[in-house]
């Protein structure tokens, strides 16, 4: 399974916009690039995902590089309620077992 | 919609003893998937099922580990002969066929072994 990068934690503050990395050098043609994100004491939560285009929705958006080695997530306004661990995990939807293989992740402290 | 459900949320056991979790996924929810985390860590993927079918098993899954969904909609998890090593949080999961990459996840069950 290919891996992902991601720096262990960050800061922003509220109301900024967050640009949080990830990289995966190591990603196939058919790998997509999903994000999830972990409240404290809940569950992971879907955030978006893509495969080559920019991807938004409500939540964020998702920049992939062109060459598709890395990816951003951005939250274009922080609020103290998006402080959690931000998971980046590659996966393959046709056909997807649902076998996302999570890393660590990148723990997003968001001050007032 | 009312979300995956996971009971118990918490349960302490000694070791030794055998204890078994359930899954209620959202309805029509075909895919029902359980993972197991441990403090600081991601979650790791132990089984998956596509309506009845256990169509994979992770090798974290022992043989003290077995997983059931008898009639395609809520699943059990049962550990036997729990070892403190078991101590963790399971999380159970559940996709739509329509939308398969977009897991949605119950809050969990946190198991502390004795």
């Amino acid at each position: 399974d290919a891996k992902t990068t991601q720096p262990n934690s960050m800061e922003s503050n509220e109301e900024e916009p967050v640009h949080l990395p990830c990289n995966h050098s190591t990603i196939s043609g058919t790998d997509y690039i999903h994000w999830y994100r972990q409240l404290p004491s809940q569950g992971p939560e879907y955030v978006i995902h893509g495969l080559t285009s920019n991807v938004n929705n409500r939540m964020a958006s998702l920049a992939i590089a062109e060459d598709r080695k890395s990816s951003t997530l951005i939250l274009h306004r922080a609020t103290l309620r998006d402080a959690a661990v931000y998971y980046c995990i590659l996966g393959v939807i046709s056909g997807n077992t649902g076998k996302l293989i999570f890393g660590q992740g990148t723990t997003l402290q968001v001050k007032p | 919609d009312t979300g995956v459900s996971q009971d118990p949320r918490h349960k302490i056991t000694k070791r030794g003893q055998n204890v078994t979790f359930r899954c209620d996924p959202i309805s029509e929810h075909n895919r029902l998937y359980w993972y197991r985390q441990t403090l600081g860590q991601g979650p790791e993927f132990l089984t998956y099922f596509q309506n009845e079918a256990q169509l994979e098993k992770s090798r974290l899954l022992s043989d003290r580990f077995s997983a059931e969904r008898p009639k395609g909609s809520f699943s059990t998890l049962e550990i036997q002969r729990t070892e403190q090593g078991d101590s963790a949080m399971y999380l159970c999961a559940s996709s739509s066929w329509r939308a398969n990459e977009k897991l949605f996840f119950g809050s969990g069950t946190q198991l502390s072994v004795l």
